[in-house]
C-alpha cells in the first residue's frame, strides 16, 4: 500500500529558485493538504483542496501556490524560494466523510533554501 | 481563528513512569479532537474524540475529552523508550474542512 507519497524527499535550493513538490495518494481521498513543520511551531497549514480543481488558503499561504488538476495529485509550488521557506513539508489526505477526522500523512519533504 | 495549546512543551521521564499530556483548544462548532504521534517522519494517528467524557484506549495509551472545559488529556502508563516522540493534538470544526494543530509535546523516555 503506497498511501500518500511525496517527492522529492530532500531538496536544496538557492534563494530565488523555483521548485514543485508533488503529493500523490492512492486512497481516492477527496481532501488533500500541505503543511509545513518548523521547530517549536507544530504543523501549519499552507493550502488545502476539497476536491479536484479546487484549492484554498490555509494559515501560511504566502510564497506558495498549489494545483489539484487530478484527484490523486496535489502540487505545491515555490516560485521564488526564500530562506524562510526552509522547512519540512508534509502532505496529507482524508476522506470527505471525515473532513476533520483522521489525516493520512506522507513521509515529508525536507527543503533547505540557502 | 481556531487555536490549540499543548503543555508541557517537552517532558523527560524514566521508563516505567506514567505521563499526562495536555491539550486545550478554541474552535468554532467543535467536531473532533485528534491525537497523533510523530517519531522521525510522518505523524501517525492515535485517537479521535468527538464526545465528552468517553475515554478512548489503546494498550497503555488513553485519552479523554472535556468539551465543557475545552481540553483533552493523553495518558501513557508504564512508559517505554519507544514512546519517545512528539505528540500532536489537533482540532476541527463542523463546516471547516481542515484541522488546526498545536505545537506538540516532545516526550523523551530515559531507560
Amino acid at each position: 500500500n503506497a498511501g500518500v507519497t511525496q517527492t522529492p524527499k530532500f531538496r536544496v535550493l538557492k534563494t530565488g529558485q523555483s521548485m514543485t513538490l508533488l503529493c500523490a495518494q492512492d486512497m481516492n481521498h477527496e481532501y488533500m493538504y500541505w503543511y509545513r513543520q518548523d521547530p517549536g511551531m507544530g504543523l501549519r497549514l499552507i493550502h488545502y483542496s476539497v476536491g479536484e480543481g479546487t484549492t484554498a488558503k490555509g494559515e501560511v499561504p504566502d510564497g506558495y501556490n498549489v494545483s489539484r488538476l487530478k484527484k490523486q495529485n496535489f502540487l505545491l509550488g515555490l516560485e521564488s524560494a526564500a530562506p524562510s521557506q526552509t522547512s519540512v513539508y508534509f502532505c496529507a489526505s482524508s476522506t470527505r466523510d471525515r473532513g476533520t477526522g483522521e489525516l493520512f500523512f506522507g513521509e515529508g519533504s525536507r527543503l533547505t533554501v540557502l | 481563528e481556531d487555536k490549540v495549546v499543548q503543555s508541557p512543551l517537552s517532558l523527560v521521564v524514566h521508563e516505567g513512569d506514567t505521563v499526562t499530556l495536555n491539550c486545550s483548544y478554541e474552535v468554532t462548532n467543535f467536531r473532533s479532537l485528534l491525537w497523533y504521534k510523530q517519531e522521525k517522519k510522518a505523524p501517525t494517528f492515535l485517537f479521535m474524540l468527538t464526545s465528552s467524557g468517553i475515554e478512548k484506549k489503546s494498550g497503555r495509551l488513553s485519552s479523554i475529552l472535556d468539551k465543557k472545559e475545552l481540553f483533552s488529556i493523553l495518558n501513557i502508563t508504564a512508559t517505554q523508550t519507544g514512546d519517545s516522540a512528539i505528540y500532536l493534538c489537533a482540532v476541527g470544526g463542523f463546516g471547516n474542512e481542515k484541522l488546526t494543530f498545536g505545537t506538540g509535546t516532545r516526550l523523551t523516555i530515559i531507560p
